[in-house]
């Protein structure tokens, strides 16, 4: 079936430095949309990036990633990280034609330090 | 504003008794579903539903059932809870229209089972 991988399971960083985060995922359908979603302690997961285009960036709040089919990856980054950054970071796909199952990685938790 | 409601946002439960976990949305959303979150496994899909009287089968489906009443409700039902099933249960909706839609989560209810 469809599924999400996502290596690292805790990334901590120092401020000021670049932020990569990996994704990867399998399925069989040919037209998967990607997103990334970020949980924030006591909130609830929200969407930080989205993108069902090959070999486009796609930006929002800082944050940048790239869809490449032909690797299967949709790596999260941002040139410099932010204490504010830190929280859970969750990679996720819909693959199917109906739009319905949605799918999450393991979830990298970034904590980035002074 | 895009509102998913999750009830109760935390329970006790006894091993071997039964357990029902609601949400409720006013997106109109067709989609509509049910995830847990563990330390290391990220969010993994239990159940989730593409309109009122259907629920499919996610990827841990085990031991949980789902019923989907109306477009607005969505429940996650534990018949006999076991410790095991102890975990933080997100629900969430979104739009069965396109591929691309944003998923839109509740609060998360926090269920220990003793």
């Amino acid at each position: 079936g469809d599924s999400v991988t996502q290596t690292e399971g805790l990334v901590t960083l120092t401020e000021g430095l670049p932020v990569m985060l990996n994704c990867t995922y399998q399925t069989i359908y040919s037209n998967p949309f990607l997103f990334w979603y970020v949980h924030y302690l006591n909130e609830s997961p929200r969407l930080l990036l989205k993108s069902s285009t090959d070999n486009k960036r796609t930006e929002h709040q800082g944050f940048h990633a790239t869809l490449h089919k032909s690797s299967s990856s949709f790596h999260l980054q941002k040139s410099s990280a932010q204490l504010s950054d830190s929280a859970l970071y969750y990679c996720a796909l819909i693959a199917s034609s109906s739009f319905s199952k949605l799918v999450f990685g393991q979830g990298t938790s970034l904590s980035v330090v002074p | 504003e895009a509102a998913v409601t999750q009830s109760p946002r935390n329970k006790v439960a006894v091993t071997g008794g039964k357990v029902t976990l609601s949400c409720n949305q006013t997106n109109n959303h067709n989609n509509m579903y049910w995830y847990r979150q563990d330390t290391g496994h990220g969010l993994r899909l239990i159940h989730y539903s593409y309109g009122a009287g259907s629920t499919e089968k996610g990827d841990i489906p085990d031991g949980y059932k789902a019923s989907r009443p109306s477009q607005e409700n969505f429940s996650l039902i534990l018949e006999l809870a076991t410790p095991s099933q102890t975990s933080v249960y997100f629900c969430a909706s979104g739009d069965a229209s396109r591929g691309d839609t944003e998923v839109f989560f509740g609060k998360g209810t926090r269920l220990t089972v003793v």
